[in-house]
């Protein structure tokens, strides 16, 4: 069975801070990764990676998919009170779900002032 | 073009009762997901509709639970006989066939 498991499950911090989200994955049939942010309400989509190696970047966000180790990464530098949200990461099911996502417990941000 | 939208937005259900949650995707997308998110959970897959057909029910429970995509109208997610533990939020999503999925705002249902 696929598997989506996402560290730390919660996390505090100040703002100016930086910080690590971690992704890690056992898919059969990998086609690629998404992270999405949510806050209070519909997840908003934040990135795709099918790649390995190549870094996305959005602003103060970015992320990397290393397929060798089955992992990926959401770096947020100089965090503000607004990244407070829950960090999604997910994977598409089989090929016969269409795209239908199969998602980690997520990764619930506090950014302090 | 407006998003996906999704009503009621609170429902509250005494058990036994129906609930009835509608999802009307985005303006040209033929494929919806539901979801159901519990309490300290993650989204959890439960059914992908395109028009007028059911393509994979595998995250559905079996009993109570139905869902439709009429070819006009929203797309139906149907609980029959709730229970207290079908309170979650209910989010739909729609997608014009490929990986880009769009996500409505979410029922939050309450059985009482």
């Amino acid at each position: 069975e696929d598997k989506v498991v996402q560290s730390p499950l919660s996390l505090v911090v100040h703002e100016g801070d930086t910080v690590t989200l971690n992704c890690s994955y056992e898919v059969t049939n990998f086609r690629s990764l998404l992270w999405y942010k949510q806050e209070k309400k519909a997840p908003t989509f934040l990135f795709m990676l099918t790649s390995s190696g190549i870094e996305k970047k959005s602003g103060r966000l970015s992320s990397i998919l290393d397929k060798k180790e089955l992992f990926s990464i959401l770096n947020i530098t100089a965090t503000q009170t607004g990244d407070s949200a829950v960090y999604l990461c997910a994977t598409p099911k089989n090929s016969n779900s269409g795209y239908a996502l199969n998602f980690g417990k997520g990764t619930s941000l506090l950014v302090t002032p | 073009n407006a998003g996906v939208m999704q009503n009621p937005r609170h429902l509250v259900r005494r058990r036994g009762q129906e609930a009835r949650l509608r999802c009307s995707p985005m303006k040209g997308h033929s494929h919806v997901y539901w979801y159901r998110q519990l309490p300290e959970e993650g989204l959890k897959f439960m059914v992908y509709l395109q028009k007028e057909n059911i393509i994979d029910e595998s995250g559905m429970p079996k009993e109570r639970f139905s869902a439709e995509f009429p070819k006009e109208g929203p797309s139906i997610l149907r609980i029959q006989q709730v229970v207290r533990g079908d309170s979650a939020a209910y989010f739909c999503a729609s997608s014009p066939g490929h990986w880009e999925q769009y996500f409505g705002p979410g029922t939050r249902l309450t059985v009482t």
